[in-house]
Parts: structure tokens; C-alpha cells; sequence
């Protein structure tokens, strides 16, 4: 069975360009979520998905941060514009259909490292 | 959700038991303690979770005190591909969010 899959493993930009990342859950799972990982910290949640609908964007940073799920399956996470601070990676995880209340497991991606110059 | 606290750093023999504490002691009774772990430059991998029973899997034992305020993580013969940074986190029952922490890393010597 395929994990949950993202793009681009690295990216590489200059400050004030935009940035996206694509993510793939696992077949099946309708809850996505979106972390952002700063270096030698945990992963803090920035959005979930339930199916096509964000449930929880409250530390999303909506001036800069978009995301999308329009088909309930792959997600895309974009900065417009990039800052020197958003360097981190972006994690990718999904949940089963019952959520943590089944498995209690979520299924986290490689992630994505920005590098903002 | 209830705080957790760990050690920032552990470290282990190759072989050996590792023992990872975790202190929660404002968890609420219907809160869930999860453990995962992240091998460097990969995602965070779920390794066990419990409520007031201690659990195993293949993969470790969970020890969870009978007061809840405390539990141990156990990898009983720890190897190299072991070191990682160990999360422990309190999840409400009624929420789908894990809210991490810094965890502990733990690095396993030959």
C-alpha cells in the first residue's frame, strides 16, 4: 500500500516568490492534515481536512497561506508571498475514515523542506 | 489537551531497554497518551497509543501509571535504526488534532 506522497521533496526559492506543495494521502483516507516542522521543534498543525471541507485552519496564516482539497483527495499548500521565516517543512499526514478514534494513527508524508533566501 | 514533558535527550546502548518517560499530569480521564517517533529527515511514524491499560505492540510497550499522571515508552532491545526524536502526546477524545511537542531525542550507541 502506498503512504502518503509529497512534492517536491526540496525547494529552493528567494524571498517574495510563491511556493507550492502537493500532497497525496492514502487511498481511502478522508481526514488530511497539513503540519509545518520548524528545525528542532514538533510539527504544529496548520490545517485539517475533512473530505473536501477545512474543519481546522485557526493557525493557518491566511494573509500568505492558502490550501485547497477540491476533489477530497489530493491537497495543495501555497505561500504568496515566500518569507525568510516560512523556511521549515511542510508535513502531509491523513487519517482513516473513523480518525484517530480507529487506529488512533496518522500517516505522515516525507514533507517538504523549503529553503527560503 | 493536556501538556506533556521530556527529557530533552536520552541516550541508550545498543541492545538495551530504552525507557522513555512522559509526565501529563493535568490529563483528563477520557485522554488518550500516543507516542510517535521521527527518524531524521523523515515523517513522524505512530508507534503506540493507550488510555489506562499498559499496551504492547511489535514495536514497544506502553506503561501508563495508575494515577495517568506519567507513562514510559519501553523499546526493549534497542537498536541503531532506534535513534529518533520520541513524542509523547495527549489527545481529548473528542478531537482529531495531535499537538506535538518538542519530544526526546534519543540516540542509541554501539
Amino acid at each position: 500500500e502506498a503512504g502518503v506522497v509529497q512534492s517536491p521533496r526540496y525547494k529552493i526559492i528567494e524571498k517574495k516568490q510563491p511556493v507550492a506543495f502537493w500532497c497525496n494521502p492514502i487511498s481511502g483516507h478522508n481526514t488530511l492534515y497539513w503540519y509545518l516542522q520548524n528545525l528542532g521543534q514538533g510539527p504544529e498543525l496548520l490545517i485539517r481536512y475533512e473530505n473536501e471541507e477545512a474543519v481546522d485552519d485557526s493557525q493557518l496564516p491566511k494573509d500568505r497561506f492558502s490550501a485547497e482539497r477540491l476533489k477530497g483527495v489530493d491537497s495543495t499548500l501555497k505561500i504568496q508571498p515566500a518569507e525568510l521565516g516560512d523556511s521549515a517543512v511542510y508535513l502531509c499526514a491523513s487519517s482513516s475514515p473513523l480518525g484517530l478514534a480507529d487506529t488512533g494513527e496518522l500517516f505522515f508524508g516525507e514533507g517538504s523542506r523549503l529553503t527560503v533566501l | 489537551d493536556a501538556k506533556t514533558t521530556q527529557p530533552p535527550s536520552m541516550d541508550c546502548a545498543e541492545g538495551r531497554a530504552a525507557n522513555l518517560p512522559c509526565n501529563h499530569s493535568t490529563i483528563s480521564g477520557n485522554e488518550y497518551v500516543y507516542w510517535y517517533r521521527q527518524i531524521h529527515s523523515q515523517g513522524p511514524q505512530y508507534i503506540i497509543h493507550g488510555l489506562k491499560n499498559n499496551e504492547t505492540n511489535e514495536m514497544a510497550s506502553l506503561i501508563i501509571t495508575e494515577d495517568r499522571k506519567s507513562s514510559t515508552l519501553i523499546l526493549p532491545h534497542a537498536t541503531l535504526r532506534d535513534t529518533a526524536v520520541y513524542y509523547c502526546i495527549v489527545r481529548g477524545y473528542n478531537t482529531d488534532k495531535l499537538i506535538f511537542g518538542t519530544g526526546t531525542r534519543l540516540q542509541v550507541f554501539p
